[in-house]
């Protein structure tokens, strides 16, 4: 599975977009491009995911480069809520689905 | 609509003594099932998975266990609990077909003392 890297840690004011990128260097043709949050103290939650187009459902939308190889999740309007540790996941298809976290970004949305 | 859910919320249990974590899911037929740890401060770790009843894999070697006796219900286990047992344990469905898109629920805190 691709490796993805991702900021540490990022800001953004209430009420602004938040821009949560992810570089995926090697990731290969297959391979789709998820998103998760969690929230401290709570599951992970699924935000979107991606292959080739972006998407855009009600919670996020997804922009991945046209060489694939780095994403952008973007929170149009970042509420205090969104405090959270936002992950990037490459995975296949698989028959049972492993995912694989890292690190991710903790996003903290200021007032 | 789907619902998941974990119990208890948080367990406070001594070292060597015995625990059984259940998950149930709602509103869905034959999900696939996730056992997932988060250790403090660290990333959450693939236990278990199962894609049917009594169809069980590991991930990774300890000394727990998992069990599907139900379409919708998994159970984590352990004869003897370790310190290093202690986390957050975590259950998530998924639609077999759409495996990556997974669904959590809230969770259950064990403490090892």
């Amino acid at each position: 599975d691709a490796k993805t890297t991702q900021p540490t840690s990022m800001d953004c004011a209430e009420g602004r977009a938040a821009n949560l990128p992810c570089n995926h260097s090697t990731i290969s043709g297959n391979e789709y491009v998820y998103w998760y949050r969690q929230i401290h103290s709570q599951g992970p939650q699924y935000i979107i995911h991606g292959l080739k187009n972006n998407e855009t459902n009600e919670m996020a939308s997804l922009i991945i480069t046209e060489d694939r190889k780095s994403s952008t999740l973007i929170l149009p309007h970042a509420t205090l809520r969104d405090t959270a540790v936002y992950y990037c996941i490459v995975r296949s298809g698989t028959s049972y689905g492993k995912l694989t976290f890292g690190q991710g970004t903790i996003l903290t949305v200021h007032p | 609509s789907q619902t998941i859910h974990q119990w208890p919320a948080t367990l406070v249990q001594p070292v060597g003594s015995p625990l059984s974590l259940e998950c149930t899911v709602e509103g869905t037929s034959n999900p696939n099932l996730y056992w997932y740890r988060q250790a403090a401060g660290r990333g959450l770790q693939l236990l278990f998975y199962s894609v049917g009843i009594g169809q069980i894999s590991s991930e990774v070697p300890q000394n727990l266990s998992a069990s599907r006796p139900q379409d919708r219900q998994f159970i984590l286990s352990s004869k003897k609990l370790l310190l290093s047992d202690s986390g957050f344990y975590l259950c998530a469905w998924s639609v077999a077909a759409a495996s990556y898109e997974q669904y959590f629920g809230p969770g259950t805190r064990l403490t090892v003392t």
